[in-house]
């Protein structure tokens, strides 16, 4: 099993429509989680961290399961602009480098 | 400006010649990672740095060698034992610990020709 799973896509989604990607981690013991965004031959930017308790910025959500292993995050009112590769990234436990997923690309069309 | 810097943006060589590609970062980040992403797929590890004068193999190091002299730098050599160069290189740099999220530079599309 992959240490971190995401759906490739892509979403084809209309402006305006909200979204959802999941992404799911193998190493139940992995502590610190994120969403970075990559637009197209850009370098990944961070989007949001994402807590135990969840974590909002305007129309982004992002949420942890602890007990599933997955984290998601929740797009509403998608823009042309939020067209992008959504990658999942996920700390293992230890001195360790972040893992993070492939990416689930996301287009938004208008 | 704080940030991590790429040099070049776009580089071209030729097969057989070995090539460095810089990063360098004012963040005052102790760690420092250099990846390499190939079109249409997700980020690879080539090396890490966590410390000066340290640092560590990731899933792809074959054919590539770094060095960390000084904490804001962190130079990848690509040699020609590399069978497939060309590629997208991006180096990010972080907080000790790995708990924390990483920041990257512009990145350096290479070419071997």
């Amino acid at each position: 099993r992959k240490e971190v799973e995401q759906d490739p896509g892509p979403f084809n989604v209309p402006e305006g429509a909200t979204v959802a990607f999941n992404c799911t981690y193998s190493n139940s013991a992995s502590q610190s989680f994120f969403w970075y965004r990559q637009d197209c031959r850009k370098e990944p930017k961070l989007l949001m961290s994402v807590y135990s308790s969840g974590n909002e910025d305007g129309r982004f959500t992002a949420q942890l399961n602890r007990a599933s292993q997955y984290i998601s995050l929740l797009i509403r009112d998608s823009k042309l602009s939020d067209s992008a590769t959504y990658l999942c990234v996920v700390t293992p436990p230890g001195n360790t480098p972040l893992v993070f997923g492939k990416g689930t690309r996301l287009s938004v069309i208008a | 400006d704080g940030g991590i810097t790429q040099s070049p943006k776009y580089l071209f060589r030729k097969e057989g010649q070995n090539v460095t590609l810089s990063c360098e970062q004012n963040l005052n980040h102790d760690a420092m990672y250099w990846y390499r992403q190939d079109p249409g797929q997700g980020l690879r590890l080539i090396y890490y740095s966590q410390i000066v004068n340290d640092f560590q193999k990731g899933d792809i190091a074959e054919g590539y060698s770094v060095s960390r002299e000084k904490k804001e730098s962190f130079p990848l050599t690509v040699t020609s034992a590399q069978k497939n160069p060309t590629a997208f290189y991006l180096c990010a740099s972080g907080l000790a610990g790995g708990l924390d999220e990483q920041f990257f530079g512009p990145g350096t599309r290479l070419t071997v020709l």
